[in-house]
């Protein structure tokens, strides 16, 4: 079983529409939570941090559910800039335990 | 803002080759690591170093060496290429302890011939 777990996509969405992704751990021992942007053959950039029960940046919200062992992205207002990967990143506070998704893909359309 | 540099971002090699691929970060940052991302896998840890020439193992460190000489470089050898290495090639950064978010390079994508 993989240790992060990510709907691979695409998912197809119009201009405007807003877009959800979950990501579930199966380490209930992880505590820190990450949602990276990555663009087509460029590298991953921090997106957000999740450290406690949600976060929130403009039209991006990031929740963590510990009980399910899931963290969720929400995209509101989708962007056609918002097409992109985006991956899910756990951490077990510990240097050499990050664990990686394999992303989801996101296709935002006019 | 951090900045994370990758010497190349393509390289072709043969196989058998010895290859190269450095990292130099400007943030004074005590932990470095290099990752491969491959389609369907995600990014693995190769190795990462939190400390001027101290390294650890990640999940994949077979075929790969390192070297940490200054704290602002962090290299990744391959010490006699083969094409399964063919990848991209991705060095990170984490600045003080208790932050664990990753900044990174614009990635290296090697191909073994």
């Amino acid at each position: 079983r993989k240790e992060v777990e990510q709907d691979p996509g695409p998912f197809n969405v119009p201009e405007g529409a807003t877009v959800a992704f979950n990501c579930t751990y199966s380490n209930s021992a992880s505590q820190s939570f990450f949602w990276y942007r990555q663009d087509c053959r460029k590298e991953p950039k921090l997106l957000m941090s999740v450290y406690s029960s949600g976060n929130e940046d403009g039209r991006f919200t990031a929740q963590l559910n510990r009980a399910s062992q899931y963290i969720s992205l929400l995209i509101r207002d989708s962007k056609l800039s918002d097409s992109a990967t985006y991956l899910c990143v756990v951490n077990e506070n510990n240097f050499n335990k990050f664990y990686f998704g394999s992303g989801t893909k996101l296709n935002v359309k006019p | 803002d951090v900045k994370v540099t990758q010497s190349s971002r393509y390289l072709v090699k043969r196989t058998g080759e010895k290859v190269f691929l450095e990292c130099v970060q400007d943030m004074d940052h005590e932990n470095m690591f290099w990752y491969r991302q491959d389609p369907g896998l995600g990014l693995r840890l190769i190795y990462f170093s939190y400390d001027v020439k101290m390294k650890e193992k990640g999940d994949i460190p077979e075929g790969y060496s390192v070297s940490r000489e200054k704290k602002e470089r962090f290299s990744l050898i391959l010490e006699s290429a083969s094409t399964n290495q063919t990848s991209m090639y991705l060095c990170a950064t984490t600045g003080a302890s208790g932050t664990y978010e990753q900044y990174f390079g614009p990635g290296t994508r090697l191909t073994v011939t």
